[in-house]
């Protein structure tokens, strides 16, 4: 099973400050026939279930905010808020779905 | 729109067995892959199965296979996720998901295991 690691376990920032998350798995989740990622990226704010941020690595989901960006390609990965709202304050969790599916740990984002 | 409504929360006996629905309604159930997640109090998700309803193709985690058995009824466009035996380790949130990545969510369903 491909295992996917997150970093950091939490992090706290300012309002209208970026945060950055990272997302490595244990091996390459890019499909050489499609030339997609097969990587995604979830938020979920407490008491709630998760919602689907981006896809494909990079694609944002319809409704999503702008501020939010996904990047990466292979094995390394990279979710960003550009500029954070009290609303994006939430857990973020990566997850592949090259293989079946598997999820990292989760990332928990506080305002600073 | 989409919607996929859960069945209610639960209360169990260790021992005792299980059956959990995800009903689906806006959209061609038996075209898109739909999944279970668990969600441990206070921890994070884990992925745990997804089926195919049109062919009932079923893929299981490692961590998953043969503890839980996934399945489909496309008749009523409703998807199961159920246990012959529960353990109070099975205490958790369960979340039904559309699709790959999943897109769309149901609300959760509460399985509590306590003797």
């Amino acid at each position: 099973d491909i295992v996917m690691t997150q970093s950091p376990d939490s992090l706290a920032v300012s309002l209208g400050e970026r945060a950055t998350i990272n997302c490595k798995s244990s091996q390459s989740v890019l499909y050489s026939s499609n030339n997609k990622n097969y990587l995604a990226w979830y938020q979920q704010k407490p008491g709630q279930a998760p919602k689907l941020l981006i896809y494909w690595a990079s694609t944002r989901e319809s409704g999503v905010p702008d501020r939010f960006s996904g990047s990466g390609s292979g094995t390394d990965f990279t979710l960003t808020i550009s500029s954070l709202q009290a609303e994006d304050v939430a857990v973020y969790y990566c997850q592949q779905y090259f293989t079946t599916g598997t999820f990292g740990q989760g990332t928990k984002v506080d305002i600073k | 729109e989409v919607q996929l409504v859960q069945s209610g929360a639960e209360l169990k006996k260790p021992g005792e067995s299980l059956k959990i629905s995800c009903k689906a309604s806006g959209y061609n159930f038996i075209s898109s892959w739909i999944g279970w997640v668990r969600q441990m109090p206070g921890k994070g998700l884990e992925w745990m199965g997804i089926i195919y309803p049109r062919d009932s193709d079923t893929r299981y985690s490692p961590s998953f296979q043969g503890q839980v058995t996934i399945s489909a009824d496309k008749s009523i466009t409703t998807a199961y996720l159920q246990w012959s035996s529960l353990a109070a380790s099975d205490t958790a949130m369960y979340y039904c998901a559309r699709g790959l990545p999943f897109d769309s969510w149901g609300q959760g369903t509460l399985v509590t295991v306590s003797s």
